[in-house]
Protein backbone atom coordinates (compact mmCIF):
# COMPACT_ATOMS: atom_id res chain seq x y z
CA UNK A 1 0.00 0.00 0.00
CA UNK A 2 1.21 3.48 -1.07
CA UNK A 3 -0.37 5.31 2.16
CA UNK A 4 -1.51 8.23 2.56
CA UNK A 5 -0.19 10.37 -0.95
CA UNK A 6 -0.16 14.33 -0.79
CA UNK A 7 0.65 16.78 -3.29
CA UNK A 8 2.65 19.46 -3.85
CA UNK A 9 4.75 18.80 -1.28
CA UNK A 10 5.84 22.06 -1.63
CA UNK A 11 4.00 25.49 -1.91
CA UNK A 12 5.34 28.85 -2.41
CA UNK A 13 2.85 31.38 -3.40
CA UNK A 14 2.12 35.19 -3.07
CA UNK A 15 -0.40 36.65 -0.54
CA UNK A 16 -3.59 36.96 -2.22
CA UNK A 17 -3.26 33.85 -4.46
CA UNK A 18 -5.31 31.04 -4.28
CA UNK A 19 -3.73 27.28 -2.75
CA UNK A 20 -5.34 23.47 -3.47
CA UNK A 21 -3.43 21.07 -1.36
CA UNK A 22 -4.70 17.66 -2.48
CA UNK A 23 -4.74 14.37 -0.42
CA UNK A 24 -5.25 10.63 -1.93
CA UNK A 25 -6.16 8.53 1.16
CA UNK A 26 -5.62 4.67 1.50
CA UNK A 27 -7.79 2.65 0.02
CA UNK A 28 -10.25 1.36 2.03
CA UNK A 29 -10.42 3.98 4.41
CA UNK A 30 -13.92 5.86 4.91
CA UNK A 31 -12.55 8.68 7.02
CA UNK A 32 -10.18 11.79 6.25
CA UNK A 33 -8.67 14.59 8.24
CA UNK A 34 -6.47 17.58 7.48
CA UNK A 35 -4.60 18.91 9.62
CA UNK A 36 -2.58 21.99 10.07
CA UNK A 37 1.12 22.10 12.03
CA UNK A 38 3.05 25.08 13.11
CA UNK A 39 5.61 25.73 15.73
CA UNK A 40 3.46 28.03 17.54
CA UNK A 41 0.36 26.15 17.97
CA UNK A 42 1.76 22.63 16.89
CA UNK A 43 -0.81 19.94 15.08
CA UNK A 44 -4.85 21.34 14.94
CA UNK A 45 -7.46 19.25 13.31
CA UNK A 46 -9.16 21.08 10.24
CA UNK A 47 -11.72 19.42 9.11
CA UNK A 48 -12.86 15.38 8.90
CA UNK A 49 -14.98 13.18 6.60
CA UNK A 50 -16.41 9.88 6.95
CA UNK A 51 -18.33 8.57 3.73
CA UNK A 52 -17.01 11.70 1.78
CA UNK A 53 -19.36 13.66 3.80
CA UNK A 54 -17.94 16.69 6.22
CA UNK A 55 -18.76 15.75 9.80
CA UNK A 56 -17.07 18.53 12.04
CA UNK A 57 -15.66 21.61 10.17
CA UNK A 58 -14.88 23.37 13.49
CA UNK A 59 -11.38 23.85 13.28
CA UNK A 60 -11.43 25.23 10.05
CA UNK A 61 -10.15 29.11 11.17
CA UNK A 62 -11.84 31.10 8.33
CA UNK A 63 -13.95 31.89 5.26
CA UNK A 64 -10.81 31.45 3.28
CA UNK A 65 -10.08 27.94 3.73
CA UNK A 66 -12.64 25.48 1.93
CA UNK A 67 -12.31 21.38 1.73
CA UNK A 68 -13.90 18.85 -0.34
CA UNK A 69 -13.72 15.26 -0.88
CA UNK A 70 -16.23 14.46 -4.68
CA UNK A 71 -15.18 11.00 -4.05
CA UNK A 72 -13.44 8.00 -1.66
CA UNK A 73 -9.87 8.42 -3.15
CA UNK A 74 -9.48 12.24 -3.49
CA UNK A 75 -9.90 15.27 -1.34
CA UNK A 76 -8.68 18.69 -1.37
CA UNK A 77 -8.09 21.59 1.00
CA UNK A 78 -8.42 25.19 -0.79
CA UNK A 79 -6.96 28.47 0.55
CA UNK A 80 -8.22 31.55 -0.97
CA UNK A 81 -7.01 34.38 -0.92
CA UNK A 82 -4.19 32.89 1.24
CA UNK A 83 -2.21 35.46 3.20
CA UNK A 84 1.67 34.70 5.16
CA UNK A 85 -0.19 33.66 8.03
CA UNK A 86 -1.00 30.60 6.51
CA UNK A 87 2.77 29.51 6.05
CA UNK A 88 2.40 26.13 7.93
CA UNK A 89 2.78 22.05 7.04
CA UNK A 90 -0.35 20.71 6.00
CA UNK A 91 -0.81 17.03 7.00
CA UNK A 92 -3.93 14.72 5.58
CA UNK A 93 -4.46 11.59 7.24
CA UNK A 94 -7.36 8.75 6.78
CA UNK A 95 -8.64 6.45 9.03
CA UNK A 96 -10.46 2.60 8.41
CA UNK A 97 -12.53 4.23 11.21
CA UNK A 98 -15.64 6.25 11.50
CA UNK A 99 -14.34 9.01 13.72
CA UNK A 100 -11.36 11.08 15.39
CA UNK A 101 -10.97 7.92 17.97
CA UNK A 102 -9.31 5.50 15.76
CA UNK A 103 -6.17 4.96 14.22
CA UNK A 104 -5.08 7.17 11.63
CA UNK A 105 -2.24 7.19 9.06
CA UNK A 106 -0.54 10.19 8.02
CA UNK A 107 0.54 11.45 4.66
CA UNK A 108 4.01 13.47 4.46
CA UNK A 109 2.52 16.87 4.69
CA UNK A 110 2.47 19.72 2.18
CA UNK A 111 4.24 22.62 3.29
CA UNK A 112 3.00 25.93 2.22
CA UNK A 113 5.40 29.04 2.60
CA UNK A 114 3.16 32.16 1.51
CA UNK A 115 4.74 35.34 0.85
CA UNK B 1 -4.53 26.95 28.53
CA UNK B 2 -3.63 23.83 26.47
CA UNK B 3 -5.38 20.89 28.05
CA UNK B 4 -3.12 17.99 27.10
CA UNK B 5 0.64 19.41 28.38
CA UNK B 6 3.89 17.62 27.45
CA UNK B 7 7.33 18.02 29.35
CA UNK B 8 9.99 18.11 28.71
CA UNK B 9 9.68 20.56 25.51
CA UNK B 10 12.97 18.84 24.58
CA UNK B 11 15.44 16.83 25.90
CA UNK B 12 18.98 15.58 24.58
CA UNK B 13 20.30 11.99 25.61
CA UNK B 14 23.32 9.95 24.33
CA UNK B 15 22.24 7.06 22.29
CA UNK B 16 21.67 3.54 24.59
CA UNK B 17 20.40 5.59 27.70
CA UNK B 18 16.93 5.39 28.22
CA UNK B 19 14.44 8.12 28.78
CA UNK B 20 10.87 9.01 29.60
CA UNK B 21 8.48 11.89 28.02
CA UNK B 22 5.24 12.89 30.42
CA UNK B 23 1.73 13.75 29.27
CA UNK B 24 -0.24 15.47 32.34
CA UNK B 25 -4.36 15.73 30.64
CA UNK B 26 -7.21 17.65 32.23
CA UNK B 27 -10.01 16.44 29.27
CA UNK B 28 -12.50 13.81 30.80
CA UNK B 29 -13.75 11.87 29.70
CA UNK B 30 -11.77 10.04 27.43
CA UNK B 31 -11.73 7.11 24.91
CA UNK B 32 -8.49 6.92 24.18
CA UNK B 33 -4.73 8.27 24.37
CA UNK B 34 -2.07 7.90 21.51
CA UNK B 35 1.48 8.34 21.38
CA UNK B 36 2.72 9.14 18.14
CA UNK B 37 6.34 9.74 16.64
CA UNK B 38 7.27 12.39 14.14
CA UNK B 39 10.39 12.46 12.21
CA UNK B 40 11.52 16.18 11.11
CA UNK B 41 10.43 16.53 7.58
CA UNK B 42 7.30 14.02 7.93
CA UNK B 43 3.84 13.28 9.34
CA UNK B 44 3.50 11.53 12.55
CA UNK B 45 3.61 7.78 13.09
CA UNK B 46 1.40 6.03 15.49
CA UNK B 47 3.22 4.02 18.46
CA UNK B 48 0.94 3.25 21.07
CA UNK B 49 -3.26 3.76 21.66
CA UNK B 50 -4.60 3.09 25.07
CA UNK B 51 -8.20 2.91 26.37
CA UNK B 52 -8.98 4.50 29.53
CA UNK B 53 -9.15 1.18 31.15
CA UNK B 54 -5.02 -0.37 30.10
CA UNK B 55 -2.34 1.01 32.06
CA UNK B 56 0.67 -0.24 29.86
CA UNK B 57 1.21 -0.80 26.15
CA UNK B 58 4.17 -1.51 24.58
CA UNK B 59 5.80 -1.49 20.85
CA UNK B 60 9.28 -2.83 20.68
CA UNK B 61 11.56 -0.30 22.48
CA UNK B 62 8.61 2.17 23.49
CA UNK B 63 6.60 1.51 26.14
CA UNK B 64 3.45 3.85 27.10
CA UNK B 65 1.83 4.02 30.29
CA UNK B 66 -1.22 5.68 31.44
CA UNK B 67 -2.60 6.33 35.09
CA UNK B 68 -6.23 7.42 34.35
CA UNK B 69 -6.15 8.78 38.46
CA UNK B 70 -3.84 10.80 37.98
CA UNK B 71 -4.19 11.77 34.75
CA UNK B 72 -0.91 11.39 33.23
CA UNK B 73 1.14 9.23 30.85
CA UNK B 74 4.57 8.40 30.04
CA UNK B 75 6.68 7.15 27.20
CA UNK B 76 9.67 5.29 28.11
CA UNK B 77 11.74 4.82 25.57
CA UNK B 78 14.97 1.82 26.10
CA UNK B 79 17.98 1.59 24.99
CA UNK B 80 17.95 4.57 23.00
CA UNK B 81 18.79 5.13 19.01
CA UNK B 82 19.99 7.79 16.71
CA UNK B 83 16.57 6.98 15.11
CA UNK B 84 14.51 7.85 17.77
CA UNK B 85 15.57 11.42 17.11
CA UNK B 86 12.51 12.77 16.89
CA UNK B 87 8.88 14.89 17.98
CA UNK B 88 6.89 12.45 20.23
CA UNK B 89 3.28 13.75 20.09
CA UNK B 90 0.49 13.03 22.56
CA UNK B 91 -3.01 13.21 21.50
CA UNK B 92 -5.66 12.60 23.94
CA UNK B 93 -9.54 11.57 22.08
CA UNK B 94 -12.20 13.12 24.34
CA UNK B 95 -16.10 11.71 24.33
CA UNK B 96 -18.82 14.31 24.36
CA UNK B 97 -22.17 14.28 23.41
CA UNK B 98 -21.72 15.30 19.57
CA UNK B 99 -18.97 12.52 19.31
CA UNK B 100 -15.19 12.73 19.84
CA UNK B 101 -12.66 15.41 19.56
CA UNK B 102 -8.91 15.23 19.89
CA UNK B 103 -6.95 17.56 22.14
CA UNK B 104 -3.03 17.33 21.25
CA UNK B 105 0.18 18.03 23.03
CA UNK B 106 2.85 20.26 22.06
CA UNK B 107 4.99 17.59 21.61
CA UNK B 108 8.58 17.08 22.78
CA UNK B 109 11.78 17.28 20.65
CA UNK B 110 14.14 14.34 21.18
CA UNK B 111 17.40 14.49 20.40
CA UNK B 112 19.67 11.37 20.40
CA UNK B 113 23.43 12.07 20.04
CA UNK B 114 26.35 9.44 19.69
Amino acid sequence: DAGVIQSPRHEVTEMGQEVTLRCKPISGHNSLFWYRQTMMRGLELLIYFNNNVPIDDSGMPEDRFSAKMPNASFSTLKIQPSEPRDSAVYFCASSPGGDVGYEQYFGPGTRLTVT
Amino acid sequence: KNQVEQSPQSLIILEGKNCTLQCNYTVSPFSNLRWYKQDTGRGPVSLTIMTFSENTKSNGRYTATLDADTKQSSLHITASQLSDSASYICVVTLVYNAGNMLTFGGGTRLMVKP
